[in-house]
């Protein structure tokens, strides 16, 4: 099965601070097809998980546009450009490339 | 709008076997997919299996022979069915739209005698 390491685990941040998360794949997530299917989702507490990036960096419609995505192969990465109160809770990237599919440990966003 | 939910019983006994229904709307499930998803408390998420949306299902084999998805396009539902509940099958069943876009609020669902 493929492996999403996220790191780093918990991040701590304040209200305008700029972070990035990292999701590191076992192998790589470039389907036959040519496309990555890497999604990022973000759960509030008590919440079910919502989309925010999907094929790696296409922004879910109605996202904030603070959010982005970038990577390929084995590496990806989310950045929040000025993180708001809105924006804690737990990311998740997941993969649907290749069957099982997986997602990350998750990470926390905190305020600091 | 496009909707899930999640439905069954909160509480089932250790052996038994687990019945949930996801009653979608506001597409079609011939056109798209659905996930369940797992999630045990405090922690990440598990990928069960997946309806495609031509009726063909496939599964995450960690749950070997004991996991059965099926649909009823008519109702707009699609069925899980696990058997031989154990303690460590607690936890919050979801349903989501293909590529995880749209999910359900969430099914918690105990296992305990």
């Amino acid at each position: 099965d493929v492996v999403l390491t996220q790191t780093p685990p918990t991040l701590s941040a304040t209200i305008g601070q700029s972070v990035s998360i990292s999701c590191r794949s076992s192998q790589s997530l470039l389907h036959s097809n040519g496309n990555t299917y890497l999604n990022w989702l973000l759960q509030r507490p008590g919440q079910p998980p919502q989309l925010l990036i999907y094929l790696v960096s296409r922004l879910e419609s109605g996202v904030p546009n603070r959010f982005s995505g970038s990577g390929s192969g084995t590496d990806f990465t989310l950045k929040i450009s000025g993180v708001e109160a809105e924006d804690l809770g737990v990311y998740y990237c997941v993969q649907s490339t290749h069957a099982p599919y997986t997602f990350g440990a998750g990470t926390k966003l905190e305020l600091k | 709008q496009v909707q899930l939910k999640e439905s069954g019983p909160g509480l089932v006994q250790p052996s038994q076997t687990l019945s949930l229904t996801c009653t979608v709307s506001g597409f079609s499930l011939t056109s798209y997919s659905v996930h369940w998803v797992r999630q045990h408390s405090g922690k990440s998420l598990e990928w069960m299996g997946r309806m495609w949306s031509d009726g063909d299902t496939s599964y995450n084999s960690a749950f070997t022979s004991r996991l059965s998805i099926s649909r009823d396009t008519s109702k707009s539902q699609v069925f899980l069915k696990m058997n031989s509940l154990q303690t460590e099958d607690t936890g919050t069943y979801y349903c989501a739209r293909t590529g995880f876009a749209y999910w359900g609020q969430g099914t918690l669902v105990t296992v305990s005698s």
